[in-house]
């Protein structure tokens, strides 16, 4: 089974801090994703990353950056946290070797809370 | 982008079945999938369906989709409180890229 782990369930930040989430998957999957959900908005796509050093901006970028030094691992940045980012982050994965399906693979969310 | 619509809330009693609908607008959909959330938990994968057949089933779920009126659909026979979730539709387009709808929080009633 494939196993996508982010490395906190919850975490509590002040507003200004540098915020790191951080993702691992275990799977040799080249696509990994970032997510925020909130409610009545679903899963919007912060970034994306096809490949080590590679990194794509998602519909929602803004305040974000994303770090893929090393393939199993995607990390999220918040470089100057504030209130708006208090969100649940999800990561995800899959690869791109069968076109037709690729169903996405997530991890059981980081639940971030800015203060 | 592409718009993904879903009810945001479904109750039904245990035993009864539920139908959980989603629209979309891409015509250039090649798969379309059901997510489901329990709570406190990430995302799991229950079924999919390619975008040229019309149903899908597997034991209890039970995929239509409706390429014309770009709707989709997923029934659940014999709800379980088991099956309370949020209950998310995506869709990829030719490009491979993903669109989340808003997700429908089905609660289950004893």
């Amino acid at each position: 089974d494939v196993k996508v782990t982010q490395s906190s369930r919850y975490l509590v930040k002040r507003t200004g801090e540098k915020v790191f989430l951080e993702c691992v998957q275990d799977m040799d999957h080249e696509n990994m994703f970032w997510y925020r959900q909130d409610p009545g908005l679903g899963l919007r796509l912060i970034y994306f990353s096809y490949d080590v050093k590679m990194k794509e901006k998602g519909d929602i970028p803004e305040g974000y950056s994303v770090s893929r030094e090393k393939k199993e691992r995607f990390s999220l940045i918040l470089e100057s946290a504030s209130t708006n980012q208090t969100s649940m982050y999800l990561c995800a994965s899959n690869t791109p070797r069968d076109r037709h399906n690729q169903p996405q693979h997530f991890g059981d969310g980081t639940r971030l809370s800015i203060l | 982008g592409e718009d993904v619509e879903q009810s945001l809330f479904l109750s039904v009693r245990e035993g009864d079945s539920s139908v959980i609908n989603c629209t979309y607008t891409d015509s250039s959909s090649t798969y379309l999938y059901w997510y489901k959330q329990e709570p406190g938990a990430g995302l799991q994968l229950l079924t999919y369906i390619f975008s040229n057949m019309d149903m899908k089933q597997d034991q209890r779920l039970t995929v239509l989709l409706n390429k014309k009126d770009k709707h989709l659909s997923l029934r659940i026979a014999d709800t379980q409180t088991g099956d309370s979730a949020i209950y998310f539709c995506a869709e990829i387009n030719g490009a491979n890229n993903l669109f989340f709808g808003t997700g429908t929080r089905l609660t289950v009633i004893p």
